[in-house]
């Protein structure tokens, strides 16, 4: 069974660069497509988008001029960047696998990882 | 992007009660449709995915039913773990939006 795990600051100030990263176990990276979501109170659960490890990721429109991402194969990890963060930011981060054979729903996450913008 | 609404966004229900939770997408989505439950503090776990088909370990008082805008999650028989909160999930097209939550509390 896949297991997820992220991992990063739980702090970051305002403008600066959040950096998370989702280390998984068992598994082969090519099974799945890998995906970020987070949630707040505020706007509940949000899509910020999904990649497969060898093409090009897929990113909510709404945060797209600010989110990268990438997969590192050998240390079979996940990372997502989203720069000049703002309150409007902060939420609990959650990686996970998407399983295009089920319908591309998010099928194993990891625990979430909360993040507050704050000076 | 594809509008999710869910209602009720909250519920009252007791144990071995038939609850059923609606989602509606503002564009078809086919049956690019799935829900997740979650617990407080723990992340969402897949109940059901492509509207119907349910994932693997969850016990079968879960279904899912609809196909185009309307959906439905029926928990039949409900029991003192499925008090949680809902979410619908369309993966028609991206943006993968979800519905608000619907949150199932104790009677």
């Amino acid at each position: 069974q896949v297991q997820l795990y992220e991992s990063g600051p739980g702090l970051v100030k305002p403008s600066e660069t959040l950096s998370l990263t989702c280390a998984f176990s068992a598994g082969s990276i090519s099974t799945y497509y890998w995906t970020w979501i987070r949630q707040s109170p505020t706007k509940g659960l949000e899509w910020i988008g999904y990649m497969y490890y060898s093409g090009s990721p897929n990113y909510n429109p709404s945060l797209k001029s600010r989110v990268t991402m990438s997969v590192d194969t050998s240390k079979k990890q996940f990372s997502l960047n989203l720069t000049a963060v703002t309150a409007a930011d902060t939420a609990v981060y959650f990686c996970a696998t998407v399983n295009p054979g089920f319908g591309e729903s998010a099928d194993y996450w990891g625990q979430g990882i909360l993040v507050t913008v704050t000076s | 992007d594809i509008q999710m609404t869910q209602s009720p966004s909250s519920l009252s229900a007791s144990v071995g009660d038939r609850v059923s939770i609606t989602c509606r997408a503002s564009h078809n989505i086919n049956r690019y449709l799935n829900w997740y439950q979650q617990r407080p503090g723990k992340a969402p776990k897949l109940l059901i995915y492509a509207a119907s088909n349910l994932q693997q370990g969850v016990p079968s008082r879960f279904s899912g039913t609809g196909s185009g805008t309307d959906f439905t999650l029926t928990i039949t028989g409900l029991q003192p773990e499925d008090f949680a909160t809902y979410h619908c999930q369309q993966s028609s097209s991206t943006p993968h939006t979800f519905g608000q939550g619907t949150k199932v509390e104790i009677k």
